[in-house]
C-alpha cells in the first residue's frame, strides 16, 4: 500500500516564476492538506482540499492556490515565487468520516523548494 | 488563535538517558495532540496521538500526556537511543475537520 507521494522531490526555481507541486494521497483517503515548513519551524498550514473543493485556508497569499482532481490527487501552485517561499512543502492525506478526520493524517516526503 | 511552543529547542544527551519533550498550547479547545518525528529534510512521521478526552498514549518506549486544561503534553523517551535523534513536533488540532497547528520543534541528538 503505497503512502503519501510527492513530487518532484527538489526544485530550483528564481524569483517571479511559477511552480506546480504534486501529490498523491493514500489509498482509501480524499482529503488532502498542503503545508510550508521553512528551515528552523514547523509547517504552517497552507490549506485543505476535499470533494476538489478549497475548504480551509491558512494565513497565504493568493498567489498560492491549489486544486484536487477526481482521483484525489492534488497540485499546490505558487505564481510570482520570492525567496521567502524557499521551504519544503509537505503534503498529508486523511479519510473525512462523518464525525471528522479519521485520526491520523499521514504525511509525504515533501517537496523541497530553492527560489533564487 | 492557537499557539503552540516546544521547550526546549535542541537536547543533547547521552545513550540511555531517560528524557521529557514538553509542549504547550495556548487555546485548550483541542480535538486531539499529535507528536511527529522528523528526520533531517524529511517528511513527518507520526508517533503518538493523544484524543482530548485522553490522558495519555504509549507506544514501546514513547509515553505522551495531556494536560487539556493547563494546555501542556510531555512526550517521555525511555532508554534513548543513537537512532532516536531527530525533530521532534508536537501539534494540536482544532476540531475533527480542522488542520494542525504545529510547534517549531525539539531537535533531539543522542551520542553513543
Amino acid at each position: 500500500d503505497a503512502g503519501v507521494t510527492q513530487s518532484p522531490t527538489h526544485l530550483i526555481k528564481t524569483r517571479g516564476q511559477q511552480v506546480t507541486l504534486r501529490c498523491s494521497p493514500k489509498s482509501g483517503h480524499d482529503t488532502v492538506s498542503w503545508y510550508q515548513q521553512a528551515l528552523g519551524q514547523g509547517p504552517q498550514f497552507i490549506f485543505q482540499y476535499y470533494e476538489e473543493e478549497e475548504r480551509q485556508r491558512g494565513n497565504f497569499p493568493d498567489r498560492f492556490s491549489g486544486h484536487q482532481f477526481p482521483n484525489y490527487s492534488s497540485e499546490l501552485n505558487v505564481n510570482a515565487l520570492l525567496l521567502g517561499d524557499s521551504a519544503l512543502y509537505l503534503c498529508a492525506s486523511s479519510l473525512r468520516l462523518a464525525g471528522g478526520l479519521k485520526e491520523t493524517q499521514y504525511f509525504g516526503p515533501g517537496t523541497r523548494l530553492l527560489v533564487l | 488563535k492557537q499557539e503552540v511552543t516546544q521547550i526546549p529547542a535542541a537536547l543533547s544527551v547521552p545513550e540511555g538517558e531517560n528524557l521529557v519533550l514538553n509542549c504547550s498550547f495556548t487555546d485548550s479547545a483541542i480535538y486531539n495532540l499529535q507528536w511527529f518525528r522528523q528526520d533531517p529534510g524529511k517528511g513527518l512521521t507520526s508517533l503518538l496521538l493523544i484524543q482530548s478526552s485522553q490522558r495519555e498514549q504509549t507506544s514501546g518506549r514513547l509515553n505522551a500526556s495531556l494536560d487539556k486544561s493547563s494546555g501542556r503534553s510531555t512526550l517521555y523517551i525511555a532508554a534513548s537511543q543513537p537512532g532516536d535523534s531527530a525533530t521532534y513536533l508536537c501539534a494540536v488540532s482544532g476540531s475533527g475537520y480542522s488542520t494542525l497547528t504545529f510547534g517549531k520543534g525539539t531537535m533531539l541528538l543522542v551520542s553513543p
